[in-house]
This record gives C-alpha cells, sequence and structure tokens, in this order.
C-alpha cells in the first residue's frame, strides 16, 4: 500500500489569503485526486491532478480557486486562494496504487483548515 | 450517473456484537468496485475493504466483511466482534469504469460501539 504525507495537518488562516497543502508519495502513482469534507459532510471531489498535464477540474471548482501542481508522480500540491469562512473543511488527497489499480484508494491523514 | 446511498445516519452496537452497515448504490457502468472506509474523529481515510462488481465472492478483511448483492445493488458492511475503537464514521464508496477513478461517496454512517 502507499503511504501518504500529507501537510499541513492542520491550519487556522485569515479570510482573503491563501493556503497550499502539500501530499508526497513513497511510490510513483499515475493518479492523484484532491477530495473536500466539508463540516458534517461527505467528501467530495475537487480535481484530478495528472503528471504533466493540466489538472481535471469538477463541476463547482475552478482553477483560480483551487491551482493544483503535479511536478512529478509522487508530488502534488493544492492552494486553497482568497480564502473565505466557507473554505473551511478538511481536504484531502488520495492516490491510485499502481501496482493494483481500480481496487485500492489511499488518502493522506488530511489537512483540517479552518478560516477566520 | 452514480449514486451512493447510506441510509442510516447513525448506529449504536454493544461492545463484542457484530453489526452491519448499509450501502446501496445505482451506476449504468457494467464494471465497478465498492469501498468502505473508516474516517475516525482525527479525519484520516483508512481504506477497509474492496469488491469488484464481477468477483464471485464476498469481500473479507479480519472483522470486515462485505455482504454484496449485485442484484439489489447493496453493498453492506458487516463487522464483527465490535471493539471500542470501531467508533467512526463510515464511508461507502464506488468506482466505476468510465470516472476516472474518482471515487464517488455515499453521506456516511456514524457508529457508536457502546461498552
Amino acid at each position: 500500500s502507499a503511504v501518504i504525507s500529507q501537510k499541513p495537518s492542520r491550519d487556522i488562516c485569515q479570510r482573503g489569503t491563501s493556503l497550499t497543502i502539500q501530499c508526497q508519495v513513497d511510490s510513483q502513482v499515475t493518479m492523484m485526486f484532491w477530495y473536500r469534507q466539508q463540516p458534517g459532510q461527505s467528501l467530495t471531489l475537487i480535481a484530478t491532478a495528472n503528471q504533466g498535464s493540466e489538472a481535471t477540474y469538477e463541476s463547482g471548482f475552478v482553477i483560480d480557486k483551487f491551482p493544483i501542481s503535479r511536478p512529478n508522480l509522487t508530488f502534488s500540491t493544492l492552494t486553497v486562494s482568497n480564502m473565505s469562512p466557507e473554505d473551511s473543511s478538511i481536504y484531502l488527497c488520495s492516490v491510485e496504487d499502481r501496482s493494483r489499480p481500480g481496487t485500492e484508494a489511499f488518502f493522506g491523514q488530511g489537512t483540517r483548515l479552518t478560516v477566520v | 450517473a452514480q449514486k451512493i446511498t447510506q441510509t442510516q445516519p447513525g448506529m449504536f452496537v454493544q461492545e463484542k456484537e457484530a453489526v452491519t452497515l448499509d450501502c446501496t448504490y445505482d451506476t449504468s457502468d457494467p464494471s465497478y468496485g465498492l469501498f468502505w472506509y473508516k474516517q475516525p474523529s482525527s479525519g484520516e481515510m483508512i481504506f477497509l475493504i474492496y469488491q469488484g462488481s464481477y468477483d464471485q465472492q464476498n469481500a473479507t478483511e479480519g472483522r470486515y466483511s462485505l455482504n454484496f448483492q449485485k442484484a439489489r445493488k447493496s453493498a453492506n458492511l458487516v463487522i464483527s466482534a465490535s471493539q471500542l475503537g470501531d467508533s467512526a464514521m463510515y464511508f461507502c464508496a464506488m468506482r466505476g469504469v468510465d470516472s476516472s477513478y474518482k471515487l464517488i461517496f455515499g453521506s456516511g454512517t456514524r457508529l457508536l460501539v457502546r461498552p
């Protein structure tokens, strides 16, 4: 199974600022995914990040608000830009295990973001 | 469109007893995968078990088993011999062939294990 390190684990930010969340994997993975979990809610996919190409965003999420980088096969970042209290959520990255494609999906520890 | 439904917002179970968490799904994909995750209060998502749509047998992982009924489109999670550490949110999720490996999640069930 892939080991995923996500940083920071939590942060409290001022509205109008930006926060960049990092996701590091201990093995090369084809696909990395970024999810948002609003308080008391389920997980919603923000975007899929593939190495060497632009991220693919889900309906309701835009690149200007959630820019994503994927410089190599083991690392990705998600930035939450111009934050408002509505962005307070848990943000999680997930990867596809290339050794068992489609059968497992592992998550980082999550970043608990509070915007004040 | 794919959809996952978890109809139990909360469940109680006595320690050492078994509990079943319900999950139904809807998809037009001929091939798909079903997942269960545990989310403790820390917020991390812990992978528990996977069932492929073409798997002949129900998946099992230790105390976790998946009661897969394809005709009924249900994929219930059974936890045997509940432990206090099992208290958490549980999410059912689905991934289809055409969904580019993204997961669609249900609304979750909060399980509380009583001593």
